[in-house]
């Protein structure tokens, strides 16, 4: 059974950078079968997509965080990251990571979530 | 972008009657070359991440009760609950898989009347 879990410092200051590691366990994170992505949701409010890495690296991101974003892999330790600077109050929000399957689309193994808090 | 805008924005219903919740995209979501809908939705109860239950449109994930269904296509879709139970108290979205970016809709909070 294929579980995730998202770590990372639940309180940012405004401009700095955020940082989160999904640790995938049950399961190999390299596999041609899934994208590894990362979801987001503001308290009280609906979800957003922000972008998903494949095993092989690539990747494709949401263009409203693109130039803040950067999605990566590290196979070795059945890991992924998301790094987002320039963070404001507007990037407050439950991050998720999630198992979306490549054939389908859809992510069907979701982690926890952890709660990011911009404020200084 | 592919906007999903769902209605209504909340619901009560008795338990054991009928919960229609609709999701419409602003573009089709139908691939022509395969004939499948880009269309999910996803169940989510409080303090809890969301939990897939029918992707396709109308095929229900392994597990989920038979009381829920997924229909429609192109642009308009539909998720019913047969007869409602009181753990089906939770927010409902959909999702289109189409084209990156992913969105979803703004969600429908379902409440036991």
């Amino acid at each position: 059974q294929v579980q995730l879990q998202e770590s990372g410092p639940g309180l940012v200051k405004p401009s700095q950078t955020l940082s989160l590691t999904c640790t995938v366990s049950g399961g190999s994170i390299n596999s041609d079968s899934f994208y590894w992505t990362w979801i987001r949701q503001p308290a009280g409010k609906g979800l957003e997509w922000i972008g998903r890495i494949y095993t092989s690296g690539s990747t494709n991101y949401n263009p409203s965080l693109k130039s803040r974003l950067t999605i990566s892999i590290d196979t070795s330790n059945n890991q992924f990251s998301l790094i987002l600077t320039s963070v404001t109050a507007a990037d407050t929000a439950v991050y998720f990571c999630a198992r979306d399957d490549a054939a389908v689309g859809t992510m069907n193994v979701w982690g926890q979530g952890t709660t990011v808090t911009v404020s200084s | 972008d592919i906007v999903m805008t769902q209605s209504p924005d909340s619901l009560a219903v008795s338990l054991g009657e009928r919960a229609t919740i609709n999701c419409k995209s602003s573009q089709s979501v139908l691939y022509t070359s395969n004939n499948k809908n880009y269309l999910a939705w996803y169940q989510q109860k409080p303090r809890q991440p969301p939990k897939l239950l029918i992707n396709w449109a109308s095929t229900r994930e392994s597990g989920v009760p038979d009381r829920f269904s997924g229909s429609g296509s192109g642009t308009d879709f539909t998720l019913t609950i047969s007869s409602l139970q009181a753990e089906d108290v939770a927010v409902y979205f959909c999702q289109q898989y189409y084209s990156t970016p992913i969105t979803f809709g703004q969600g429908t909070r379902l409440e036991i009347k």
